[in-house]
């Protein structure tokens, strides 16, 4: 079955602590993106990344960090400099035709 | 220039009347544009898209309206059901080459049929 995970579902984090949310897709796309969104809110582009090794920072990066070591793989860290990071986040991968993006679950944190 | 303005915020719709979510943009180099449906808790999902070359594109009880002069384009959703209650966004892109793969995206539309 091919799609995108992102893991966990549900994150807690303490202030002043960093935290990974995993992205991983087996759709052997190029690009690769996470996206915040906050209730009743759009989507917002945090970085995105076209090849391995490569990314770019998007609308809102600071305050986040990210790698591409992998095609498979794209994890976001969500740093203590993040001020309000309680939101939403959605990990896409796109194959580059005509920008068709597919979305996984998405991963709730919540700042305690 | 890089806006896609998306109206209205919500809708409600009485179950089997006509649901129309409207977007509009300023750069003409745009040449795809998307809509997604994301249900509460989820990650969007695509729902259908267009080019510029044709004014219709119509997928089962979805339907895409395109008028390239006004730059607009617009969701209809015929004989609306319950289960389409969900937030829809629209979005647009430039040609990949240009683009870097990203896609500008409206703040969306909550919509609401009721039974």
């Amino acid at each position: 079955d091919g799609g995108i995970t992102q893991s966990p579902k549900y994150l807690f984090r303490k202030e002043g602590q960093n935290v990974t949310l995993s992205c991983e897709q087996n759709l052997n796309h190029d690009a690769m993106y996470w996206y915040r969104q906050d209730p009743g809110q759009g989507l917002r582009l945090i970085y995105y990344s076209q090849i391995v090794n490569d990314f770019q920072k998007g609308d809102i990066a600071e305050g986040y960090s990210v790698s591409r070591e992998k095609k498979e793989s794209f994890p976001l860290t969500v740093t203590s400099a993040q001020k309000n990071p309680t939101a939403f986040y959605l990990c896409a991968s796109s194959p580059g035709h005509y920008n068709e993006q597919f979305f996984g679950p998405g991963t709730r944190l919540t700042v305690l | 220039q890089q806006q896609v303005k998306q109206s209205p915020q919500s809708l409600i719709v009485q179950k089997g009347g006509i649901s129309i979510i409207n977007c509009a943009y300023e750069n003409t180099a745009f040449d795809y544009f998307p809509w997604y449906q994301q249900f509460p808790g989820k990650g969007p999902a695509l729902l259908i898209a267009i080019r510029p070359d044709v004014s219709e594109k119509k997928e089962g009880r979805f339907t895409i309206s395109f008028n390239k002069s006004a730059k607009q384009f617009s969701l209809h959703i015929m004989d609306s059901q319950p289960g389409d209650s969900a937030t829809y966004f629209c979005a647009a892109s430039m040609n990949p080459s240009d683009s870097n793969y990203q896609l500008i995206w409206g703040a969306g539309t909550k919509l609401i049929i009721k039974p």
